[in-house]
C-alpha cells in the first residue's frame, strides 16, 4: 500500500525556518517525483512545488508565493523528502501536503497520492 | 502565470447528474486531474489524464477536456460524493496550478 507521512509541523515564529519531512512507504520514492501542496484553513489546495526524480535530474519548480524562501530535496536511500521552509510568514500558515507525483507525460505531472498533512502555524 | 477558474459550488439531487467545469487558457493542451476533499480528509485523486480514472474509483466519476473547460461529471450522484472538488494542471511557465474548488452539495 503507498503511504505518505509528513513530520516536523508546529508553531514557529514569523522570520523563522521549519523543515518538514515526507516519509514514503509501500514503493521506491526514487521512481518519482515528489511535491508539495499546502491548505490555509478553511481555504483552497495551493501547489507549493516539487522535485524531479533523479532520472530527470532532481531538478525543482516552485511556486512564486515561496520561490526563493522554500527548497525541496529528497533522500532516496531513505525513502524521504523535504521541504525547508525559510523565512516563514504569516500567511504560510497552512496544512502541508507532501504527494507522490506521476509523470512526465509529455512534460506535466500531476499527484496521484496524498499524506495525512501537517499543520504549520506562523504566529509571534 | 497560469490559473483555473472553477464555480464555488454546485447543487444537485441525489440520482441526478452533477457537472463541475474548470476554465483555463487553452486547457485543453494540457492535462487536467482532479481531486476529492472531505472535511478532515485529505483530497483523493478521481480523474487523471482528462478521462482516466484510477482504480477504486466508481464508474460514475468521468471527466472530459475540450477547448478551455475541463469538466468532471458525476452520473447518479450519492450523498457519499458531497465534497470539495479540485482541478489540477501542468503549465510549462507555471508549473502545477490548482483552481479555487468547488463545493459540491446533495441535496
Amino acid at each position: 500500500e503507498v503511504q505518505l507521512g509528513e513530520s516536523g509541523g508546529g508553531l514557529v515564529q514569523p522570520g523563522r525556518s521549519l523543515r518538514l519531512s515526507c516519509t514514503a512507504s509501500g514503493f521506491s520514492l526514487g521512481d518519482y517525483a515528489v511535491g508539495w501542496v499546502r491548505q490555509a484553513p478553511g481555504k483552497g489546495l495551493e501547489w507549493v512545488g516539487f522535485i524531479r526524480s533523479l532520472v530527470y535530474g532532481g531538478t525543482t519548480e516552485y511556486a512564486a508565493s515561496v520561490r526563493g524562501r522554500f527548497i525541496i530535496s529528497r533522500d532516496d536511500s531513505k525513502s524521504i523528502a523535504y521541504l525547508q521552509m525559510n523565512s516563514l510568514r504569516t500567511e504560510d500558515t497552512a496544512v502541508y501536503y507532501c504527494t507522490r507525483d506521476r509523470g512526465p507525460i509529455l512534460t506535466a505531472y500531476y499527484p496521484d497520492n496524498w499524506g495525512q498533512g501537517a499543520l504549520v502555524t506562523v504566529s509571534s | 502565470s497560469y490559473e483555473l477558474t472553477q464555480p464555488p459550488s454546485v447543487s444537485v439531487s441525489p440520482g441526478q447528474t452533477a457537472n463541475i467545469t474548470c476554465s483555463g487558457d487553452d486547457l485543453e493542451d494540457k492535462f487536467a486531474s482532479w481531486y476529492q476533499q472531505k472535511p478532515g480528509q485529505s483530497p483523493i485523486l478521481v480523474i487523471y489524464q482528462d478521462t482516466m480514472r484510477p482504480s477504486g474509483i466508481p464508474e460514475r466519476f468521468s471527466g472530459s477536456n475540450s477547448g478551455n473547460t475541463a469538466t468532471l461529471t458525476i452520473s447518479g450522484t450519492q450523498a457519499m460524493d458531497e465534497a470539495d472538488y479540485y482541478c489540477h494542471a501542468w503549465d510549462n511557465s507555471t508549473a502545477g496550478v490548482f483552481g479555487g474548488g468547488t463545493k459540491l452539495t446533495v441535496l
